[in-house]
């Protein structure tokens, strides 16, 4: 079945050190990849997405490329700000249904 | 333009009882979907309701059961509550069935 796997947390970080959060999944067919932050208490905000191979999603300083041969889908940031912090979920939308990764929960040290 | 908006923000239910959770999909949006998120999990898709039909379904009993109305708002029900019931149960809303999904702040359901 479709699944997204996502590096476990919680990742601790100082400010402008570079991010990685590692994502792949399980799919059959070619879905859509999406990157999700959820702040402490709100809800989730789409942050970025692919929808086909060899895509690059970006925002706010955030990239993800969507890598069919490996079906990886990993996000990444050159330098990070203490307002970053928060849970990022993967997640691939298929069928009109999205699945959604465990979270990864990110925090950034002033 | 008005977001997805949620009530309640928060709820107490005991066990057995039933709730209704309420869901505003944005302007132009024919499309809702709930998930369920428990505490340190990633949401988990309940359904989801194009035009006021059920448009696919995730792996929860019937007794999760829902509406859509024809202004597109939406609402989950939950019959017979149990402790794992506990959840935020959060909506999105879509142009379409194939676009992507904008999610509300979310219901926090307390099951005691």
């Amino acid at each position: 079945g479709n699944s997204v796997t996502q590096m476990e947390g919680p990742v601790t970080l100082s400010e402008e050190a570079f991010l990685t959060i590692n994502c792949t999944y399980t799919a059959t067919g070619y879905p859509s990849l999406f990157w999700y932050v959820q702040y402490p208490g709100e809800g989730l905000q789409l942050l970025l997405k692919a929808t086909k191979a060899d895509d690059k999603g970006s925002n706010k300083g955030f990239e993800a490329t969507y890598r069919k041969e490996t079906t990886s889908f990993h996000l990444e940031k050159g330098s990070v700000q203490v307002s970053d912090s928060a849970v990022y979920f993967c997640a691939l939308m298929f069928n009109d249904k999205i699945i959604f990764g465990k979270g990864t929960r990110l925090h950034i040290l002033p | 333009e008005t977001g997805v908006t949620q009530s309640p923000t928060h709820l107490i239910k005991t066990r057995g009882q039933q709730v209704t959770l309420r869901c505003s999909s944005q302007s132009g949006h024919n499309t809702v979907s709930w998930y369920q998120q428990a505490l340190g999990q990633g949401p988990q898709f309940i359904f989801q309701y194009y035009r006021e039909e059920e448009n696919g379904r995730g792996n929860f009993p019937p007794r999760f059961s829902g509406l859509q109305f024809p202004n597109y708002s939406s609402e989950l029900n939950v019959n017979a509550l149990e402790l794992d019931d506990s959840a935020l149960y959060l909506c999105a809303s879509s142009l379409d069935r194939e676009y992507e999904q904008y999610f509300g702040p979310g219901t926090r359901l307390t099951v005691t």
